[in-house]
């Protein structure tokens, strides 16, 4: 079955702190992809990146990079220097390459970067 | 910058009621999706559309909820009569093509039933 932990249920840092919020999933295909969202305090969901499931190259944007490892399942985000701005609640999410393309949530973490 | 929209952004209502909640995805898209989430709680899939017809649907999804896309633009979900706990953001989202690429969503629809 298709599932997403995300253990770190709250995490409050001090600004210009690095922070790694954790994502384990779990699945049987050997075909699918894995996504991170930002919620911000106003509700709205944002993409922030997608990887797919024959990539296991670590990705950098600016501040923030994400560390797939498939050994591991685990796809861990983690954000450098950290700003008040990115104080929001962070989802990681599972998509597997079925029909539907439907998106499996974990629970989220909520990161609240303090000035 | 396409966007997805959805209206209206806050939906009262009374227990027993019907609601229509809009959508309307970025235009070239083909496949479209609702999730709901409860406040604090994870965002949940409800159902996915593809071709005009229901290609998935959650077991959240019971007879009380319908999607239509009735013309080229929009997409609905109607929820027949409202239950308490159908309060919840409701998000519409919609992808280009399958599997590689991500899902937008709008900035959600906040229905709280009385």
């Amino acid at each position: 079955a298709q599932k997403v932990t995300q253990a770190q249920t709250e995490i409050s840092v001090v600004e210009k702190e690095d922070v790694t919020l954790d994502c384990v999933y779990e699945t049987r295909d050997t075909t699918y992809y894995l996504f991170w969202y930002k919620q911000p305090p106003s509700g709205e969901l944002v993409f922030l990146i997608r990887r797919n499931s024959f990539d296991e190259q670590n990705e950098i944007s600016g501040r923030y990079s994400w560390n797939f490892q498939k050994s591991t399942s685990s796809f861990n985000f983690t954000i450098t220097a950290s700003q008040v701005v990115d104080s929001a609640v962070y989802f990681c999410a599972l998509s597997e390459g079925g029909a539907t393309n439907k998106l499996i949530f974990g629970t989220g973490t909520l990161l609240a970067v303090q000035p | 910058e396409p966007e997805v929209t959805q209206t209206p952004s806050h939906q009262v209502t009374q227990m027993g009621q019907e609601v229509i909640l809009r959508c309307v995805p970025i235009s070239n898209h083909l496949y479209f999706y609702w999730y709901r989430q409860i406040l604090g709680q994870k965002v949940e899939f409800l159902v996915s559309f593809y071709n005009n017809e229901i290609s998935e649907k959650s077991e959240i999804f019971d007879d009380q909820f319908s999607v239509e896309r009735p013309d080229g633009s929009n997409f609905t979900l109607k929820i027949r009569s409202t239950k308490l706990e159908d309060s919840a953001m409701y998000f519409c989202a919609s992808a280009s093509r399958m599997g590689r690429n991500e899902q937008f969503f709008g900035p959600g629809t906040r229905l709280t039933v009385l």
